[in-house]
């Protein structure tokens, strides 16, 4: 069954870098993410889409601050520099034949 | 640039019916897959429907399989999704978003609309 698995929290210092992990189920190694990003109490923009090699494409502005990398069932989105501004919950998306399925989302606190 | 409103939201009875709509432009309306994505309060992004360029191939989550219908009307630049039959647990903002052009992940939302599901 294709999951992906978020932790529910990150934190770093501003102006610092910070990872946040995506976590495929057995078996997908192969397969490509996108990560979206939500602002509190608005609706989520897409950010990339990172396959299993690491190499990436990022949507309309969004800043060379954030990019991706992979590794196994790992999908990592890496954000450098970090401002107040980048204080959100993070969604990794996958899809198969009919469905997408979302992480559960990891809110990033920017201390 | 990319434009998406979603509208139809409100307060439903439970067993009762409801009709979103998500008017786009700023784009090639028929030749992208569209999609509904809900989030139920302080919960995470659940995906619901998905339909394709043409309209001729539809998806559903097993959560809303044989409740809701995605179709859409790409004379007006419109999707559409009609719920039937609500549950309190279908209470959530409902969002549009769109597929980019090799039809994967979706590269474009909108800024949602609210369902309340409440006798």
């Amino acid at each position: 069954q294709l999951v992906l698995t978020q932790p529910p929290s990150a934190s770093a210092s501003l102006g610092a870098s910070v990872n946040l992990t995506c976590t495929l189920s057995s078996g997908y190694s192969s397969a490509a993410i996108a990560w979206h990003q939500q602002q509190p109490g608005k609706g989520p923009r897409y950010l990339i889409k990172l396959n299993a090699d690491g190499s990436h494409n990022k949507g309309d502005g969004i800043p060379d601050r954030f990019s991706g990398s992979s590794s196994g069932t790992e999908r990592y989105l890496t954000i450098s520099s970090l401002q107040s501004a980048d204080e959100a919950d993070y969604y990794c998306q996958t899809w198969d034949t009919g469905i997408q399925v979302f992480g559960g989302g990891t809110k990033l606190t920017v201390l | 640039e990319v434009h998406i409103l979603e509208s139809g939201g409100g307060l439903a009875q439970p067993g009762g019916s409801l009709r979103l709509s998500c008017a786009a432009s700023g784009f090639t309306f028929r030749s992208h897959a569209m999609s509904w994505v809900r989030q139920a309060p302080g919960k995470g992004l659940e995906w619901v429907s998905s339909i394709s360029g043409s309209g001729d191939k539809t998806y559903d989550a097993d959560s809303v399989k044989g409740r809701f219908t995605i179709s859409r009307d790409n004379s007006k630049n419109t999707m559409f999704l009609q719920m039937n039959s609500l549950r309190r647990e279908d209470t959530a903002v409902y969002y549009c978003a769109t597929y980019d052009n090799s039809g994967s992940h979706f590269d474009s939302w909108g800024q949602g609309t609210l369902v309340t599901v409440s006798s």
